[in-house]
C-alpha cells in the first residue's frame, strides 16, 4: 500500500464551525506533513510530525491545530477559520525526516471552503 | 523567501517532443532535490529525485540534471504525451547547521506543461 488517504475530499464550513481533516497512511512512515496550497501556487508547509511528535510548526495561526494520534494517522483540527483560509490542504508522509532520500508521498487533498 | 524558482511559468509542446523544465535554486546548502507532477484536482505525484552528490539521474522517460556550479536543476521528459500535461514543481531540502534535516521541502512556483496532440 503506497497510498496516503485524506477525508473529506471537500469541506464547506462557516467561520464559527469546528471541523477536522483526517489523513492516513499504512506505509510504515514515521514522518507526516500538512501543507496548504492556494490556487495556482505551490504547496506551503504548515506542520511536520516525526515519530508522532511535532517537529516543525511554520508559524501557523492557532486556529489550525494538528494532532498525530498514532504513526498512521494525522489530523488537522480547524476552528474559527477565516475566508482566506480556503485552500487545498494536503497531507504527505515520508519514511523519516532524516532519510537520505526524503520522498514525500502526497494524498489527494481536502478542498476547504470557509464562508 | 523561497530558495527555489522556475525560469518559465508555462511550456507548450507537441506530442512526441522532448520537454525540458528548468529550475533555479539559490542556497548552496540544498542537498536534495525532487520533482513533482500535479494534475488538476489531485495531490502532487513524485516523479524523480536527486541528491547533491549526483549530477544526473534517470527514470522512466524522465531525467533530472543538477548543475551545482550555477545552482540549476532541470527535468527532461522524453516523448512527451498528452497525459504529461500538468503543473510541475521542483522542491529542495536544506540541511540545518547541525547537519540534520527536519524534512522541510521548499517548493518552486511551478511550470504548467501543456502537450498538444
Amino acid at each position: 500500500d503506497t497510498e496516503v488517504t485524506q477525508t473529506p475530499k471537500h469541506l464547506v464550513m462557516g467561520m464559527t464551525n469546528k471541523k477536522s481533516l483526517k489523513c492516513e497512511q499504512h506505509m510504515g512512515h514515521r514522518a507526516m506533513y500538512w501543507y496548504k496550497q492556494k490556487a495556482k501556487k505551490p504547496p506551503e508547509l504548515m506542520f511536520v510530525y516525526s515519530y508522532e511528535k511535532l517537529s516543525i510548526n511554520e508559524s501557523v495561526p492557532s486556529r489550525f491545530s494538528p494532532e498525530c494520534p498514532n504513526s498512521s494517522l494525522l489530523n488537522l483540527h480547524l476552528h474559527a477559520l477565516q475566508p482566506e483560509d480556503s485552500a487545498l490542504y494536503l497531507c504527505a508522509s515520508s519514511q523519516t525526516i532524516r532519510s537520505s532520500y526524503n520522498e514525500q508521498f502526497f494524498g489527494p487533498g481536502t478542498r476547504l471552503t470557509v464562508l | 523567501g523561497e530558495s527555489v524558482g522556475l525560469h518559465l511559468p508555462t511550456l507548450s509542446v507537441q506530442e512526441g517532443d522532448n520537454s525540458i523544465i528548468n529550475c533555479a535554486y539559490s542556497n548552496s546548502a540544498s542537498d536534495y532535490f525532487i520533482w513533482y507532477k500535479q494534475e488538476s484536482g489531485k495531490g502532487p505525484q513524485f516523479i524523480i529525485d536527486i541528491r547533491s552528490n549526483m549530477d544526473k539521474r534517470q527514470g522512466q522517460r524522465v531525467t533530472v540534471l543538477l548543475n551545482k556550479t550555477v545552482k540549476h536543476l532541470s527535468l527532461q521528459i522524453a516523448a512527451t504525451q498528452p497525459g504529461d500535461s500538468a503543473v510541475y514543481f521542483c522542491a529542495d531540502r536544506i540541511f540545518n547547521a547541525g547537519g540534520t534535516s527536519y524534512g522541510k521541502l521548499t517548493f518552486g512556483q511551478g511550470t504548467i506543461l501543456t502537450v498538444h496532440p
